[in-house]
């Protein structure tokens, strides 16, 4: 099985600051990574598919990148409304497997 | 507008069994992979089960293989999770989500309910 790792577990940065959360697979998975948003008691929302593409509806302010094993996601100017659980997800083979997550707040 | 809306959770002993459903419109059911996906309260999210689309090919999560079946009914746009054996780590919410493309199971969620709370407690 590929693991998925993410780091950091959990950050705090200013509102407008830019951040960085990097994933890494035990294996090249080619740009088969997604990144999802989810907000306490409410169900994930996907933000980038394969690495780097921005779903529809979502905000230019996220964007990603990478390929092979290292992955990140960046938020250009944090927003209030962007606290929220962060998790990657590898798309390569099943089992489809996610980071632990990244909790982010503001400061 | 695409919805997705899971049924049958609640709270079983454990060894016993449930059946959820998640009920799907606004898009073609028949023609997208579906999948379950869970998340133990307080914890991350965990892959359950994923099947295809068109010729109903079943994918599994070691941790739920032979005691959990995935399944579809095209005709009344259903997806189906039967979950026996059930152990106290089964207790999730249970999220039903839709592959983002029209292919085989892809595993790129765009779509997901609301989800369905499952206990298993003695």
């Amino acid at each position: 099985d590929i693991q998925v790792t993410q780091s950091p577990s959990s950050l705090s940065a200013s509102v407008g600051d830019r951040i960085t959360i990097t994933c890494r697979a035990s294996q090249s998975i080619s740009s088969y990574l997604n990144w999802y948003q989810q907000k306490p008691g409410k169900a994930p929302k996907l933000l980038i598919y394969a690495a780097s593409s921005l779903q529809s509806g979502v905000p230019s302010r996220f964007s990603g990148s990478g390929s092979g094993t290292d992955f990140t996601l960046s938020i250009s100017s944090l927003q209030p409304e962007d606290i929220s659980a962060y998790y990657c997800q590898q798309s390569y083979s099943t089992p489809f497997t996610f980071g632990p997550g990244t909790k982010v707040d503001i400061k | 507008e695409v919805q997705l809306l899971e049924s049958g959770g609640g709270f079983v002993h454990p060894g016993g069994s449930l059946r959820l459903s998640c009920a799907a419109s606004g898009f073609t059911f028949t023609n997208y992979a579906m999948s379950w996906v869970r998340q133990a309260p307080g914890k991350g999210l965990e892959w359950v089960a994923s099947i295809s689309g068109g010729d109903g090919n079943t994918f599994y999560a070691d941790s739920v293989k032979g005691r959990f079946s995935i399944s579809r009914d095209n005709s009344k746009n259903t997806l189906y999770l039967q979950m026996n054996s059930l152990r106290a780590a089964d207790t999730a919410v249970y999220y039903c989500a839709k592959d983002r493309v029209v292919r085989g199971v892809m595993g790129a969620f765009d779509y997901w309910g609301q989800g369905t709370l499952v206990t298993v407690s003695s």
